[in-house]
């Protein structure tokens, strides 16, 4: 079965204190892993899509790596704007479907 | 903004009840995507249809349905409400069929009292 599972589910960090999101995928066929940003009470906003291992992408201070099992998210010297929920999902091979983890937390602490 | 309306914004109603959702996608996109979110599942995927044909199918139930008009909008309809049906409701848009960029409406609230 297809499954998506981010770790952790929560992460607290100060401003300026830099560290990862982790997500690791099954799927029988990826095609795509996909990184999007959740503000409260607003639909998920798309970030970054990765096709294949050792692909990485940058935008201001996030950072996404993709291996054949996991994906990585870095953020950089974060800031309070920064504070979300990331969510992680692969595509499988029926159509535009999306599998998404529960994703992760993230508060930033001015 | 994302360019995704949907509407209304919150829905209260009652259990065995029906309500339909509705969701105008980007100009120009010719995908809509149907997700539901709640505490415990999660964002999960229901349906998807393309310029007005389905192209993908989640795990929705046999009480929900839902189509593409001509004008490319989409209803999502769901009917003998119960209570594990109040969730958050998203609808997504995107330009071609396959796995791409989504662009996320703000969501339909429902609550099954």
């Amino acid at each position: 079965e297809d499954q998506v599972t981010q770790s952790p589910e929560a992460l607290r960090l100060q401003e300026g204190e830099s560290s990862s999101l982790n997500c690791s995928y099954t799927v029988s066929g990826l095609r795509g892993l996909f990184w999007y940003r959740q503000d409260p009470g607003k639909g998920p906003e798309f970030l970054f899509t990765l096709y294949s291992a050792g692909e990485e992408k940058e935008k201001e201070r996030l950072k996404a790596t993709l291996t054949k099992k996991e994906s990585f998210l870095h953020i950089t010297a974060p800031k309070p704007e920064d504070s979300a929920t990331y969510l992680c999902a692969v595509g499988d091979n029926q159509g535009g479907k999306l599998i998404f983890g529960q994703g992760t937390e993230l508060s930033v602490k001015p | 903004d994302s360019g995704v309306t949907q509407t209304p914004k919150h829905l209260i109603t009652a259990t065995g009840q029906r309500v339909t959702l509705r969701c105008s996608p980007r100009s120009g996109d010719l995908s809509v995507y149907w997700y539901q979110q709640s505490l415990d599942q999660g964002l999960q995927f229901l349906i998807q249809y393309y310029n007005g044909e389905e192209r993908a199918k989640g795990n929705i139930l046999e009480r929900f349905s839902a189509q593409q008009f001509p004008d490319l909008h989409s209803e999502l309809n769901l009917s003998s409400l119960e209570l594990g049906d109040s969730a958050l409701y998203f609808c997504a848009s995107s330009v071609g069929s396959s796995h791409e960029k989504l662009f996320f409406g703000s969501g339909t609230q429902l609550s099954v009292l």
